[in-house]
């Protein structure tokens, strides 16, 4: 099956200081990609669907400000959160659509935490 | 938007079929019925997914009810590998994005 790589799978940082992590869609191009959130023991929340050169379209309730979210390129897909604070920490899981079937492949997802 | 029901839990044993059943009473006649699981601490994998007759691949089968209302993913053997939270989800035409609900957490016992 095609493959979604994410970067960093782990990543710590402090209150008030700005996370990046990408999302790479290796063997297919992706016209679209996903964005989700996961608390423990909770199921994936989308959070926004992000389409090649143009602007993400942002689920209700997620500040558009605070997660950035970029894709610049067939395979690759960015998610920036600004400003974090503890609240934020969460696992974050990509998603990429093959645009030739309706599968959708995930990524291994990125573990932040916000100390 | 389509919902689901899926029990919150289940639980079988090494190499016996399992039956998982999923309710989706409000979908609508073009959308399709998508099985994704998720190990612990990695991204959903793609399981199955059908739009009205039945479905097989290598990893499990799909049977879809003759008024799309329901649909059960079947694993023939499971094996200890296949614990994990299994979601029902619809793929609603031009949404273009899967919404998960809560899954059912499947235990399988050695």
């Amino acid at each position: 099956g095609a493959v979604v790589s994410q970067h960093p799978s782990r990543v710590i940082c402090k209150s008030g200081t700005s996370v990046k992590i990408e999302c790479r869609s290796l063997d297919f191009q992706a016209t679209t990609m996903f964005w989700y959130r996961q608390f423990p023991k909770k199921s994936l929340m989308l959070m926004a669907t992000s389409n090649e050169g143009s602007k993400a379209t942002y689920e209700q309730g997620v500040e558009k400000d605070k997660f950035l979210i970029n894709h610049a390129s067939l395979t690759l897909s960015t998610l920036t959160v600004t400003s974090a604070h503890p609240e934020d920490s969460s696992f974050y899981i990509c998603s990429a659509r093959w645009s030739e079937t309706y599968e959708q492949y995930f990524g291994p997802g990125t573990r932040l935490t916000v100390t | 938007d389509a919902k689901t029901t899926q029990p919150n839990s289940m639980e079988s044993n090494e190499e016996e079929p399992v039956h998982l059943p999923c309710n989706h009473s409000t979908i609508s006649g073009t959308d399709y019925i998508h099985w994704y699981r998720q190990l612990p601490s990695q991204g959903p994998e793609y399981v199955i997914h059908g739009l009205t007759s039945n479905v097989n691949n290598r990893m499990a089968s799909l049977a879809i009810a003759e008024d799309r209302k329901s649909s059960t993913l079947i694993l023939h053997r499971a094996t200890l590998r296949d614990a994990a939270v299994y979601y029902c989800i619809p793929d609603i035409q031009g949404a273009q994005k899967l919404v998960f609900g809560q899954g059912t957490r499947l235990t399988i016992n050695p």
